[in-house]
């Protein structure tokens, strides 16, 4: 049974056209995580929710901007997606903050035309 | 600051055989490590978690060490499979932060 579900899997925007992805967990973490994931790198932080509190990581484009509107969803918006935008954005959640194993979702692939 | 290494880059193996992926780290103080699968173009499935107080952790055919004075960790494949065929990435969590910090990641192709 999926535990963090993204939707969509492919997501194929335009440049400039904002674009929105989503992310569900069945787990009732308190940790809701955004990272972005270019080819043969490691992921990368971009923010993350404990509960409702807000997390942006300090190199985080404002261009990138999350909601959680309660504990199971979590979005993440790109507000003029670039070219340089297009990767695999990985929704992750953790019971706690510190220390918490990590379960990860299957990624959504976004490409910028 | 941090730094975690992952040594080989990629690696091929005959099916059968048993391997170890390695991961160094260059600071000591961490809160915990974790192993991820990763296949091409998929999410990161978790594969084993060990806290710093813990010396070993197995599932299967997979057992993962911590050797947190050497700044080192393994994880132990046993009997590959071409199933086993991905990227395998360790993590580390400082006990001051709560962020991951990864590894590039091993390459991993067992050959049929």
């Amino acid at each position: 049974d999926a535990m963090v579900i993204q939707n969509p899997r492919y997501q194929v925007t335009q440049f400039g056209k904002p674009v929105t992805l989503s992310c569900s967990q069945t787990l009732n973490h308190n940790v809701m995580y955004w990272y972005q994931q270019k080819s043969s790198q490691a992921p990368k932080l971009l923010f993350h929710y404990y509960d409702k509190d807000f997390n942006n990581e300090a190199d985080t484009p404002d261009n990138f901007q999350s909601r959680r509107p309660n504990t199971s969803f979590c979005f993440l918006d790109i507000r003029s997606p670039g070219l340089g935008d297009a990767a695999m954005y990985l929704c992750a959640t953790s019971r706690v903050a510190r220390g918490s194993e990590q379960y990860f979702g299957p990624g959504t692939r976004l490409t910028v035309t | 600051k941090q730094e975690v290494t992952q040594i080989p880059a990629a690696l091929s193996v005959p099916e059968g055989e048993n391997l170890v992926l390695n991961c160094s780290f260059t600071d000591s103080a961490i809160y915990n490590l974790q192993w991820f699968r990763q296949d091409p173009g998929k999410g990161l499935t978790s594969l084993l978690l060990i806290q710093s107080s813990q010396r070993e952790q197995t599932s299967g055919r997979l057992n993962a060490s911590l050797d947190k004075s050497s700044g080192r960790s393994t994880l132990y494949i046993a009997a590959s499979q071409p199933g086993d065929s991905a990227t395998y990435l360790c993590a580390v969590i400082l006990d001051s932060n709560y962020q991951l910090i990864w590894g590039a990641g091993t390459k991993l192709i067992i050959k049929p």
